[in-house]
């Protein structure tokens, strides 16, 4: 069965520190979608990454970084120098290729950054 | 260019009443689906629709009918709202096995 646990309900930082968000994932099919989506206060869920199964390289955007490892069944998401923006609810999500429609979420995890 | 539209925003009813939530996208992507946020449960997914008139049942289908007569539409009904329907619904399309998500709609059951 698939599953997305995110160990961390809530997180604080001050800002400039840099933050790990972790995510672990469970699934029998060899080829699936990793998903991180984000959740500001004002309450739209906003798609930032799609990996899938095949694509291990880790990949940065601007202050983002994503870690997949398929050994551990981990898709970390670091935010480096966080900003007060950066304040919301992130949540990791996991399709199978077999069954793309089913997006199975984690509960999430509050990041609040203080300045 | 809108994407994505939910409404209403905002919605507060009574037990027993019925309630219908609208999404409407301006894409004409294949697939839709509804979502309930809840605290401590992420987003479940309720039901989906591959097309037109194809809808099929999510993890939590319970207390809700949908229906999708055209494709940029797809509305949730609650026949007959219940306290535990209180929630954050969210509508979302699929495109390159992404899926993109709604506004949402904040419905308070009393």
């Amino acid at each position: 069965a698939q599953k997305v646990t995110q160990a961390q309900t809530e997180i604080s930082v001050v800002e400039k520190e840099d933050v790990t968000l972790d995510c672990v994932y469970e699934t029998r099919d060899t080829t699936y979608y990793l998903f991180w989506y984000k959740q500001p206060p004002s309450g739209e869920l906003v798609f930032l990454i799609r990996r899938n199964s095949f694509d291990e390289q880790n990949e940065i955007s601007g202050r983002y970084s994503w870690n997949f490892q398929k050994s551990t069944s981990s898709f970390n998401f670091t935010i480096t120098a966080s900003q007060v923006v950066d304040s919301a609810v992130y949540f990791c999500a996991l399709s199978e290729a077999v069954n793309t429609d089913k997006l199975i979420f984690g509960t999430g995890t509050r990041l609040q950054v203080f300045p | 260019d809108a994407g994505i539209t939910q409404s209403p925003r905002y919605k507060i009813t009574e037990t027993g009443r019925q309630v219908t939530l609208m999404c409407h996208q301006t894409w004409s992507h294949s697939y839709m689906f509804w979502y309930r946020q809840d605290l401590g449960h992420g987003l479940r997914l309720i039901y989906y629709s591959a097309a037109a008139d194809i809808t099929d049942k999510g993890e939590v289908p319970d207390g809700y009918v949908v229906s999708r007569s055209k494709t940029e539409n797809f509305p949730l009904t609650l026949e007959s709202a219940t306290r535990s329907q209180t929630s954050v619904y969210f509508c979302a399309t699929s495109f390159a096995d992404t899926q993109y998500f709604g506004p949402g709609t904040r419905l308070t059951v009393l």
